[in-house]
């Protein structure tokens, strides 16, 4: 039973440029969430999709978008990269049960803005 | 926005011990989550709380959902040098499905 699957598990790009990552849920996943984490912090909501519509938003511009696949799984673009975009990009999948959702993360996307 | 304060920040204890950590919010919160993560990896899902008073255990860890709705606590018994890591709590307000509020972790080093 694979768990959450992210791709790549690096990166470096510079300012200006964009970026995709993408991310596979756990097998009978049907939700999608986006979290920033920056060192030495906890992780903070990016959005979540469910039904490919993004459902929830947190605190982040809109060059921060994504996007849900009829397979449930998700990428998330940055536009116009900003040094304060580095920070490790977590994916959390979890089944939509309405409230008291457990969300389990991938690995993430380790992104380096120079 | 919602703050969750995490204490302590890090710990060093003897292999052996037992280890408490909490975190307090201003809000209420309907599901408390324990996460522990290592070096490089996404945060583990260790325990979930769901109703207040709730006392839930995972082999050595136990964890509780505040009666206020507002806290809740962790307790690792004879600690093992593999408890190693960062520990976060977790915790959803009513109707933000998805949206999990973080605290800044708690450092737990075991020395052997």
């Amino acid at each position: 039973d694979a768990g959450v699957t992210q791709s790549p598990t690096h990166l470096i790009k510079t300012r200006g440029q964009q970026v995709t990552l993408r991310c596979s849920p756990k097998s009978g996943h049907d939700t999608v969430s986006w979290y920033q984490q920056a060192l030495g912090q906890g992780p903070q909501f990016i959005f979540q999709y469910y039904e490919e519509e993004e459902r929830q938003r947190g605190n982040f511009p809109d060059r921060f978008s994504g996007h849900q696949f009829p397979n449930y799984s998700s990428e998330l673009n940055v536009n116009a990269l900003l040094l304060g975009d580095s920070a490790l990009y977590l994916c959390a999948s979890s089944l939509n049960l309405g409230e008291g959702e457990k969300l389990f993360f991938g690995s993430g996307t380790q992104l380096s803005v120079l | 926005g919602q703050q969750l304060n995490q204490s302590p920040q890090s710990m060093f204890i003897q292999e052996g011990e037992d280890v408490s950590m909490n975190c307090t919010s201003s809000s209420i919160f309907n599901t408390w989550l324990w996460y522990k993560q290592d070096p490089g990896e996404g945060p583990v899902l260790l325990i979930a709380l769901y109703k207040a008073g709730e006392l839930t255990s995972n082999g050595r860890l136990t964890a509780q959902f505040g009666t206020t709705r507002k806290d809740s606590f962790l307790n690792i018994s004879a600690s093992i040098p593999s408890d190693v890591g960062i520990y976060f709590c977790a915790g959803q307000i009513v109707g933000s499905q998805g949206n999990l509020i973080f605290g800044k972790g708690t450092k737990l080093s075991v020395k052997p």
